[in-house]
C-alpha cells in the first residue's frame, strides 16, 4: 500500500526561526512529490519535485528531494505568523493519483 | 469561473440519509478530482475524472459512494445511507489535463453526519 509519512505532526516556533518539515514515502510507482500549504480549506500548491538533489526555491521557502532516501524536506527561513498553516506532502503515483501525508501543523508565534 | 467552487459549503445530515455534493471546476479544465479530509488526517484520494469518464474509482471507500460528471464540467459526489464516519471535508480539485502540479482545489464541503 502506498504510504506518505510526515514529521513532525505539529510544530510551534517563534517569528524569525527556521523550520524544516520532513516527508518520507513508500510507493510502488513514484512520479513526483508535491508540497502544499493549507490555511483554511483549500490547499495551495508550493512545489513539485521530480529530480533528486535539485533544490526548488520560492522566497523564504525551499524544498529538495532525495530519491535514494525516499524523502523530501521543506525549509522555511525567517518564519512569519503568516506561515502558520498545515503543510501537506503528496506523492504522485500512476496516472494522476496523489497520495497525501497527514500533514504538519505549523504555528508561528509573534 | 475564477476558481473551483463547491456547494454546499456546509452540510449537516442525519445518519442514513443520502447527500449530494457538487463541484464546479475551472472552465476548460478536463480533469476533476475528489478528495476527503477527515479530522487530523491528510487528504484521501477518492476518484478522478478525465472528461466524463472515471478511469480510477479505486479510492471510493464503499459502494455507498458514487460520483458522476456530465458534460465534462460539473461533478456530483453522492453518499447514500450516510454514516457518522463519513463526516469529513470533501475537497474537489481540477486541472487542465493530467498534471499533478496544476491541480487547483476548491474550498470544500464540510459534511457532518449526526
Amino acid at each position: 500500500e502506498d504510504k506518505v509519512v510526515q514529521s513532525p505532526l505539529s510544530l510551534v516556533v517563534h517569528e524569525g526561526d527556521t523550520v524544516t518539515l520532513n516527508c518520507s514515502y513508500e510507493v510502488t510507482n513514484f512520479r513526483s512529490l508535491l508540497w502544499y500549504k493549507q490555511e483554511k480549506k483549500a490547499p495551495t500548491f508550493l512545489f513539485m519535485l521530480t529530480s533528486s538533489g535539485i533544490e526548488k526555491k520560492s522566497g523564504r521557502l525551499s524544498s529538495i528531494l532525495d530519491k535514494k532516501e525516499l524523502s523530501s524536506i521543506l525549509n522555511i527561513t525567517a518564519t512569519q505568523t503568516g506561515d502558520s498553516a498545515i503543510y501537506l506532502c503528496a506523492v504522485e503515483v500512476y496516472g494522476n493519483k496523489l497520495v497525501f501525508g497527514a500533514g504538519t501543523i505549523l504555528r508561528v508565534k509573534s | 469561473g475564477a476558481g473551483v467552487s463547491q456547494s454546499p459549503s456546509n452540510k449537516v445530515t442525519e445518519k442514513g440519509k443520502d447527500v449530494e455534493l457538487r463541484c464546479d471546476p475551472i472552465s476548460g479544465h478536463t480533469a476533476l478530482y475528489w478528495y476527503r479530509q477527515s479530522l487530523g488526517q491528510g487528504l484521501e484520494f477518492l476518484i478522478y475524472f478525465q472528461g466524463n469518464s472515471a478511469p480510477d474509482k479505486s479510492g471510493l471507500p464503499s459502494d455507498r459512494f458514487s460520483a458522476e460528471r456530465t458534460g465534462g464540467s460539473v461533478s456530483t459526489l453522492t453518499i447514500q445511507r450516510t454514516q457518522q464516519e463519513d463526516s469529513a471535508v470533501y475537497l474537489c480539485a481540477s486541472s487542465h489535463g493530467l498534471a499533478a502540479d496544476t491541480q487547483y482545489f476548491g474550498p470544500g464541503t464540510r459534511l457532518t453526519v449526526l
